[in-house]
């Protein structure tokens, strides 16, 4: 069962752009992450934010939580080619802050 | 320092063969996980563990099995392989105890065909 979709599922910008990436959640989470995949690799975690948190920054990221809205997006300023992979959202959810449920991603491509 | 190990990195197996994908990490991590990941989907759960000794089912459990012996690592068992077993198989581990959560460490995953 996925908790957290992505949207949009496919994005492509020109580097230098910023790149915005939503996720969309079903019920009451304790933490959302996002994730970056690059092609063939295993995931890196990116940031995590938790319920009581409205917005975390690490270097060019940005990710944002509407608990109301069940939404959370994220924002990578200045893009460069080797942002181009995948990105998904994962939200820890009931008893777990840790236990993880994943959304299908977004692919993203930085053209040059 | 290693992070998350996982061997071998491609498998390609028979149906009804069996095998084993290794899973090492080496940070002292409690949890640690199975996904499996297949085209257009998300990463699903197929095992985890919270700790050595204990294990318990994800949402795709079954064709597989997993022990945690120690706390570095984590084998999943394919016991008879089914070509709807073909994936890219990733480990992860997280610490629980102070200061967690902290997000997932993954090793490079197992692409498996089963042909």
């Amino acid at each position: 069962s996925q908790q957290g979709e992505e949207d949009p599922q496919a994005l492509s910008i020109q580097e230098g752009e910023n790149a915005t990436m939503n996720c969309s959640y079903k019920t009451s989470i304790n933490n959302l992450q996002w994730y970056r995949q690059n092609s063939g690799r295993g995931l890196v975690h990116l940031i995590l934010i938790r319920s009581n948190e409205r917005e975390k920054h690490s270097g060019r990221l940005r990710v944002t939580l509407d608990t109301s809205k069940k939404s959370s997006s994220l924002l990578i300023t200045a893009s460069r080619a080797a942002d181009t992979a995948s990105y998904f959202c994962a939200t820890a959810q009931g008893d777990s802050n840790y236990q993880l449920i994943w959304g299908a991603g977004t692919k993203l491509i930085i053209k040059p | 320092n290693a992070g998350v190990t996982q061997t071998p990195k491609f498998q390609v197996l028979k149906t009804g063969q069996s095998m084993t994908l290794q899973c090492a990490q080496d940070m002292n991590h409690e949890y640690m996980s199975w996904y499996r990941q297949d085209p257009g989907m998300g990463l699903r759960l197929i095992h985890y563990s919270v700790g050595a000794g204990i294990t318990d089912q994800g949402e795709v459990p079954n064709g597989y099995n997993v022990s945690r012996s120690t706390t570095e690592d984590f084998p999943l068992r394919l016991l008879s392989a089914a070509p709807s077993q073909t994936s890219v198989y990733f480990c992860a581990s997280s610490p629980l105890g102070q200061g967690a959560p902290r997000g997932y460490t993954f090793g490079s995953g197992t692409r498996l065909t089963v042909v």
